[in-house]
């Protein structure tokens, strides 16, 4: 069975320009969370997803936002781009409602210059 | 203060030690997970907990709700437990993690 995917893996943007990451879910889950891992930082919860609809979301700026597919899969997007915005960012799935164990993908390095 | 504090920040050991890492935590919580991290990323969940006691192969995670505190353990620690290990709570709807504990196991 494959495991949460995420693309890019690498992404470099400039300061100002909109950044889209990309993750699939494993197959049946339905529950998407992403968050963001700055350098030298803990990780942060930046959204959680389910059943298309955004289901919770952390302490980020409105310019975060993302949507969650029918097929699952679910997009990040950051508009607006920061330096500070740099970072890993982790999607990660989970069956059912709620945060029941959680499988994290590969991560996208995003790097703003 | 954070919401979930773990120590030691950072830990050493030889190959064959038996190893605790501990999470204290203030906030209400439903379940508990420990997480491990590789250099370069990599996240993979090791246990899910909410009272108890659980064990898989060498690992060993224990939580006591009264008193807001988890531990986990690695017992015969090996080179390849090398990693850091996250605390994250699941508090209304969302993870609040520690900030990780960074264990380097030589052989």
């Amino acid at each position: 069975e494959a495991g949460v995917t995420q693309s890019p893996t690498h992404l470099i943007k400039t300061r100002g320009q909109q950044a889209t990451l990309r993750c699939s879910p494993i197959s049946g889950h339905t529950s998407v969370y992403w968050y963001q891992q700055a350098l030298g930082l803990g990780l942060q919860f930046l959204l959680w997803y389910d059943e298309g609809e955004e289901r919770n979301r952390g302490n980020f700026p409105p310019r975060f936002s993302g949507r969650q597919f029918p097929n699952y899969s679910s997009e990040l997007n950051v508009n607006a781009l920061e330096l500070e915005d740099s970072a890993l960012y982790l999607c990660a799935s989970s069956s059912d409602r709620g945060l029941y164990e959680q499988y994290f993908g590969p991560g996208t390095r995003l790097t703003v210059t | 203060k954070n919401e979930v504090e773990q120590s030691p920040q950072n830990l050493t050991a030889q190959e064959g030690e038996f190893i605790t890492i501990n999470c204290s935590y203030s906030v209400g919580i439903s379940a508990l997970h420990w997480l491990q991290q590789h250099p370069g990323g990599g996240i993979v969940s090791l246990f899910m907990l909410s009272s108890g006691k659980k064990k898989h192969g060498r690992l060993i995670a224990t939580i006591n709700i009264q008193e807001k505190h988890s531990s986990l353990h690695i017992t015969a620690s090996h080179p390849r437990d090398s990693a850091v290990y996250i605390c994250a709570v699941d508090n209304t709807d969302k993870l609040i993690f520690g900030t990780g504990t960074r264990l380097q196991v030589f052989p």
